[in-house]
């Protein structure tokens, strides 16, 4: 079945450590993906996206995502993290590249270690 | 600029009651989109709009769902008859054009609606 998985449910990392998001997907041909972070009380706001061309993406607050054909996976990472980082990634794909929906992953809480 | 918001923000309900739940996009938005996300969960997809009209109504769950925009900016999410299972932040999203897929959905901060 066609799907975004994020396998990883909760993650708890120091602060000022790496980090990375595992997503995978299933679908056919290369869908455009995203990565959105949503924070308590706040909306979802987008962190960066892929449509095509260089596989590593630059997104704001110092994120960055890979786009591995092979591996049909989007990884999110970011080299040190800071406490207000704290809150739910979900990974987000356009299945058929038409703008008219976006099927989301199940979301990874990320907690920061002082 | 201001942003998609949302009202009410928390909504409690009686089972069987109605709720209107209600969208202001960002002004100029072609796109406006509705999504319903069940706690501990990722946003899924109910509707799409293009200015007024209702292109994509795939994800509504039951008829008892009926979402409207009349004239292409503010948007309304109806739900009859509403059950406990219909509990979950309804968010509501817009996106400056339609044709290119490139275009970023803003979301709003959802309405929290609980049914007891």
């Amino acid at each position: 079945a066609q799907s975004v998985t994020q396998p990883d449910i909760h993650i708890t990392v120091s602060e000022g450590a790496s980090l990375e998001l595992r997503c995978n997907y299933s679908y056919g041909a290369t869908p455009y993906l995203f990565w959105y972070v949503q924070s308590p009380g706040q909306g979802l706001q987008l962190l960066l996206k892929y449509f095509s061309g260089d596989t590593l993406v630059q997104g704001i607050k110092g994120f960055e995502a890979e786009f591995k054909r092979s591996q049909s996976s989007f990884n999110l990472r970011k080299p040190s993290v800071h406490w207000s980082d704290a809150a739910e990634y979900f990974c987000a794909v356009d299945p058929y590249s038409s703008a008219s929906k976006i099927i989301f992953g199940s979301g990874t809480r990320l907690s920061i270690r002082p | 600029g201001a942003g998609v918001s949302q009202s009410p923000r928390y909504k409690v309900a009686k089972r069987g009651q109605d709720v209107a739940l209600r969208c202001d996009p960002i002004s100029g938005h072609v796109s406006l989109f509705w999504y319903q996300q069940a706690l501990g969960q990722g946003p899924e997809f109910l509707t799409y709009f293009q200015n007024e009209a209702q292109l994509d109504k795939s994800g509504l769950p039951s008829d008892r769902f009926f979402a409207e925009r009349p004239e292409g900016s503010v948007s309304t999410l109806k739900i009859q008859r509403t059950q406990q299972e219909d509990s979950a932040v309804y968010l509501c999203a817009s996106s400056l054009e339609s044709v290119r897929a490139q275009e970023t959905q803003y979301f709003g901060p959802g309405t929290r609606l609980l049914v007891l």
